[in-house]
């Protein structure tokens, strides 16, 4: 059971241009979201979150977008540049029991972005 | 540097051996995090420690595999018996009580079992 999905498995886009990065979650326990950004033959790297008492967060070229009736969050990067080319996760967390957030993060699959320049 | 170190990089064994895997934490991190990532999907969790303690194992395929964080440092996954199907990218993360979603991995060890 898939609960975090990015349902395209990559994007191109040319440099200067706008990229829209997509994810949709079937938890609604889930209450907050993040961004990483992952180069070849390394570890994810964390790039942006958003909490589920907003509904956009923004943080210089990237723009998070939370969409809580539909439960889908997107990512814009504006503008896109050669070296944000990379495979985007999108990650989520619920509180757990008694209230604590364990940081457990569920991902998606991944898109990779690649800017063309 | 003062990142998130995994040793070895790359390991590879035959089925039914036992391995290990090591995680080496930012300093100070006192969370950590392992999980696992198979070709062409996202992370998925395995273990959280906080401290030396175990707080969720919940992502543990089965009894093979056991992690370990002795001094609240360094942890160890350690997998037995290995099947094929464990091959993948095992990844180690860490992060500071305050925002613990936002975590640093390391670059992860590639597991291969033949």
């Amino acid at each position: 059971d898939q609960q975090v999905k990015q349902n395209s498995p990559s994007l191109s886009v040319q440099e200067g241009r706008i990229s829209i990065l997509n994810c949709d979650y079937t938890n609604s326990m889930f209450d907050y979201f993040l961004w990483y950004k992952k180069y070849p033959a390394e570890g994810p790297t964390f790039l942006i979150s958003i909490s589920s008492i907003k509904d956009k967060n923004e943080d210089g070229r990237f723009t998070v977008f939370l969409n809580k009736s539909a439960k889908h969050l997107s990512l814009h990067i504006v503008p896109s540049q050669p070296g944000d080319s990379a495979v985007y996760f999108c990650a989520a967390s619920a509180w757990g029991a008694g209230g604590t957030s364990y940081g457990k993060l569920t991902f998606g699959q991944g898109t990779i972005l690649t800017v063309h320049p | 540097g003062a990142g998130v170190s995994q040793t070895p990089s790359n390991k590879v064994t035959e089925k039914g051996k036992y391995v290990e895997l090591r995680c080496d934490p930012i300093s100070g991190h006192t969370a950590l995090y392992w999980y696992r990532q198979s070709l062409g999907q996202g992370p998925e969790f395995l273990i959280y420690f906080q401290g030396t303690g175990a707080a969720d194992d919940s992502g543990l395929p089965n009894d093979r595999f056991f992690a370990v964080r002795p001094e609240g440092s360094v942890s160890t996954l350690k997998i037995q018996r290995t099947e094929r199907g464990d091959s993948a990218v095992y990844l180690c993360a860490s992060s500071n009580l305050g925002r613990l979603e936002e975590q640093f991995f390391g670059p992860g060890t590639r597991l291969t079992v033949l």
